[in-house]
Parts: structure tokens; sequence; C-alpha cells
């Protein structure tokens, strides 16, 4: 089945201790990317992926990093986190970065920073 | 600046038309979409627009485009229980050359449906 698969789908943590949440797909997309989504404000990108080893920030990068070192996994970290990252996020895949293929979302990630 | 504009909440009667309204600022965008989230679940792509047409009819799902006035709406035909969820508008611009084409998604209107 042709998915986006994100772990872990809920995790609560503390302020300053690393977390990575991992995001894998099967369907040799090219293009990956992160998004948060916070009440009343939509989805915001974080970091997207123009294909392996090749990644850019979105909108709100500040406080994350990315690594693209193979083309199905698009890992976000988070090297010392803080209460104003506690947010839902979502990974996206899509055949490419131009708009005109449709981006296929991962079942979110459900963070809380104590 | 980039925007995108929705109300975030409408209720509707099941069996009734729900129309969902949606504004953009950038007039470079090149394709418009909606994307429907179900509960604790990710967006999934309901429909999308080019910014050269007017009009798209898909089953129940109608998608207007007035590009004067940079708005656009999804009509649901008939709605039933099952389409309760939020839903985005979303634009996309031209990628830039080597770089991604930026999608800005507007804030979510919650569809809720009364009996």
């Amino acid at each position: 089945e042709a998915q986006v698969t994100q772990n872990p789908r809920y995790l609560i943590t503390v302020t300053g201790k690393k977390l990575t949440v991992t995001c894998s797909q099967n369907m040799n997309h090219e293009y990956m990317s992160w998004y948060r989504q916070d009440p009343g404000l939509g989805l915001r990108q974080i970091y997207y992926s123009m294909n392996v080893e090749v990644t850019d920030k979105g909108d709100v990068p500040e406080g994350y990093k990315v690594s693209r070192k193979e083309k199905r996994n698009f890992p976000l970290i988070l090297e010392s986190p803080s209460p104003n990252q506690t947010s839902l996020y979502f990974c996206a895949s899509s055949l490419s970065g131009t708009g005109l293929h449709e981006q296929f979302f991962g079942p979110g990630t459900r963070l809380t920073v104590l | 600046g980039e925007d995108v504009e929705q109300s975030l909440f409408l209720s509707v009667r099941e069996g009734d038309s729900s129309v969902i309204n949606c504004t953009y600022t950038d007039s470079s965008s090149t394709y418009l979409y909606w994307y429907k989230q179900e509960p604790g679940a990710g967006l999934q792509l309901l429909t999308y627009i080019f910014s050269n047409m007017d009009m798209k009819q898909d089953q129940r799902l109608t998608v207007l485009l007035n590009k004067k006035d940079k708005h656009l709406s999804l009509r649901i035909a008939d709605t039933q229980t099952g389409d309760s969820a939020i839903y985005f508008c979303a634009e996309s611009m031209a990628p830039p050359v080597s770089s991604a084409s930026k999608i800005i998604f507007g804030s979510g209107t919650r569809l809720s449906i009364r009996p």
C-alpha cells in the first residue's frame, strides 16, 4: 500500500531533550516536506527536500533540522525542543516539488514539550 | 505578502449544500487546492483547479474560481455526515529555478453537519 508513515504518533517530552520524528514513504517520491499545524494558523512549512541530499528551509525552520540521506526517509530533528514547538506535525511527499503532483500526507505526530 | 484566508467554522444541515469560501492574495498562483482533514488523520487532496480555469466539477464537489476577486469556493452538494472534517484551501506558485513550488495553506474551515 502506498503510504507515508510517521513515528511516533504521539510524544510528550521535556524542554531540551533532543528528539527525532521519522518519516518514510514507499512511493519513490522525490519531494518531501515537513509541516506543523497549529490552531487558527493552518499548516506552515518547516523544511522541504527536493531530492536526496537537497534540503531547504520553509517558512518556520527555526529550532528544527532535517536530513535526506535516502530517498524514502526524511527525519525531523529537534535538537533542543521548547514548549513553543508543541504542535501537530505532518510529513508529506509528492512525485515532484512543482505543485503539479498531489502531496500525500502522513497521519501526523502530536508533540507536547513540557 | 502571500496569504490564504478562510472562515474557521461552518455548520450545515444534512442534505443541504455546503459552500466553503477562501480568499488568496497572490495573483501569480498556478494551482489552487482543496484538502480534507478527517479527525486524527493527515490531509487528503480533494480536488484542485488550475488558475486559468473558472470552474471544476467532480461528482458532488464544485470548485469555483474568481481570479479577479481572488476568491475560491468549494461547494459540496447533498452534504452527508461523512463530510464532517476540516477543509483547507491552498495555493501554489510556480517554482523558481532549482527550488520547490511554495504551497500556502489557509487556516482550515471546520465543517459540521447537523441532522
